[in-house]
């Protein structure tokens, strides 16, 4: 199984920061198999990134994701009073499909 | 609109069952493969099991931790995935979703929390 590891635990950022989120796999992510969700309190998590640079449906362009074999980035250019949540990567490149444990993005 | 509606949670004593249903709506139900992935604050997120379209074969995938346990299936006619839930324990208290998506999880629902305990 591989396991991801997050960093870090929470970012402190004020609007119109740059985020930077970083992403590490136990062993490298088949074909870059990497996908990042977005998750608000009392939500369900919301795709943003797959195949580990795709923009999901909807996603402002805001949003990017890098890296490759076991190192990845989610990147928020700027960051806007909605993107204050938690976000988790995801690995499908082999089964069990596993997620990294967050990171929280909370206001300076 | 994609819509993923779960029912069925609540509170079950250890070893009991539990069925979860999740009704969708707003995509053409038959040709999208499911999952169901749980969440606790503890463990994060886990994804439990997924279901193939019956065009290839309807296949079903487990997460070891629940395989033999839980049961993934589908009818297409009702537009609702299920999970069936046996020999539950209490490290199964989470809030389950279901979602959309092959390898990487398109949409969720709101999800339905299940309580195991005595």
């Amino acid at each position: 199984e591989i396991v991801l590891t997050q960093s870090p635990d929470t970012l402190s950022l004020s609007p119109g920061e740059r985020a930077t989120l970083s992403c590490r796999a136990s062993q490298s992510v088949s074909n870059n198999y990497l996908a990042w969700y977005q998750q608000r309190p009392g939500q369900a998590p919301r795709l943003l990134i797959y195949g580990a640079s795709s923009r999901a449906t909807g996603i402002p362009d805001r949003f990017s994701g890098s890296g490759s074999g076991t190192d990845f980035t989610l990147t928020i250019s700027r960051l806007e009073p909605e993107d204050f949540a938690v976000y988790y990567c995801q690995q499908f490149g082999s089964s069990p499909f596993t997620f990294g444990p967050g990171t929280k993005v909370d206001f300076k | 609109e994609v819509q993923l509606v779960e029912s069925g949670g609540g509170l079950v004593k250890p070893g009991g069952s539990l069925s979860l249903s999740c009704a969708a709506s707003g995509f053409t139900f038959s040709n999208a493969w499911m999952n169901w992935v749980r969440q606790t604050p503890g463990k994060g997120l886990e994804w439990l099991a997924r279901i193939k379209t019956k065009p290839v074969g309807g296949t079903t995938d487990y997460a070891a931790p629940v395989k033999g346990r839980f049961t993934i299936s589908r009818d297409d006619s009702k537009h609702t995935v299920y999970l069936q839930m046996n020999s539950l324990r209490t490290e199964d208290t989470a809030f389950y979703y279901c979602t959309t998506g092959g390898y990487y999880f398109d949409f969720w629902g709101r999800g339905t929390l299940v309580t195991v305990s005595s």
